[in-house]
């Protein structure tokens, strides 16, 4: 079936630039996704890109996707100690004409001070 | 701004009972998803709903059922809870590309 992969944990300095990285199964995947999870909260939309882009610029944030390698990464400028969350990969695939989001384990971002 | 509202942010259980997790939305949107998060395993989907008294399994939807009876609103039932359903529930609605999420509700099973 489908799956979405990413790393577990990620630790950046202020200042740095963050990477996240993460890895899906379905060619057919329309649509990618990134989402943020701060604690005790649910899940915010941050960005997405379309499967015929291969780069979306918006502010801090920059999505890179390889379509022919599944690869879809996410880097933050001037990472800051608020970006400090749990950073999810999504892949919008269809099953029998009816579409679902298949989510990644998700990447733990610590920023150090 | 979309709201996707859970009834609950916290609920403790006791093994055996039926359990009851609502989501509500106010957008008029057709597609609604209820997910399981537990730590290194992401989401996980347990059923969606395309429409009104529509549904269908997701990937773990064995102990669960789902109610659909208006559009707004997205029931996830616990049959008969037990402590293995411990765990982070979200429900998602979704007009079509972007899925909006609500809080959470961090469900124990005692």
């Amino acid at each position: 079936g489908e799956d979405v992969e990413q790393s577990l944990f990620l630790s950046v300095r202020e200042g740095d630039s963050s990477v996240i990285n993460c890895t899906y199964t379905d060619s057919s995947s329309t649509y990618l996704y990134w989402y943020k999870q701060e604690p005790g909260a649910g899940l915010q939309l941050l960005t997405y890109i379309f499967s015929n882009m291969d780069m979306k610029q918006d502010q801090r944030l920059t999505v890179l996707l390889n379509k022919k390698d599944k690869h879809l990464s996410l880097r933050i400028a001037d990472t800051q100690t608020g970006d400090s969350a749990i950073y999810f990969c999504a892949a919008l695939g269809t099953t029998s004409g009816t579409y679902k989001y298949i989510f990644g384990t998700g990447t733990r971002l610590k920023v150090l001070a | 701004d979309v709201k996707v509202t859970q009834s609950s942010r916290y609920l403790v259980k006791r093994t055996g009972e039926k359990v009851f997790l609502e989501c509500v939305q106010d957008m008029d949107h057709e597609n609604m998803f209820w997910y399981r998060q537990d730590p290194g395993l992401g989401l996980r989907l347990i059923y969606f709903s395309y429409d009104v008294k529509m549904k269908e399994k997701g990937d773990i939807p064995e102990g669960y059922s789902v109610s659909r009876e208006k559009k707004e609103r997205f029931s996830l039932i616990l049959e008969s809870a037990s402590t293995n359903q411990t765990s982070m529930y979200l429900c998602a609605s979704s007009p079509g590309v972007e899925a909006f999420f609500g809080q959470g509700t961090r469900l124990t099973v005692v």
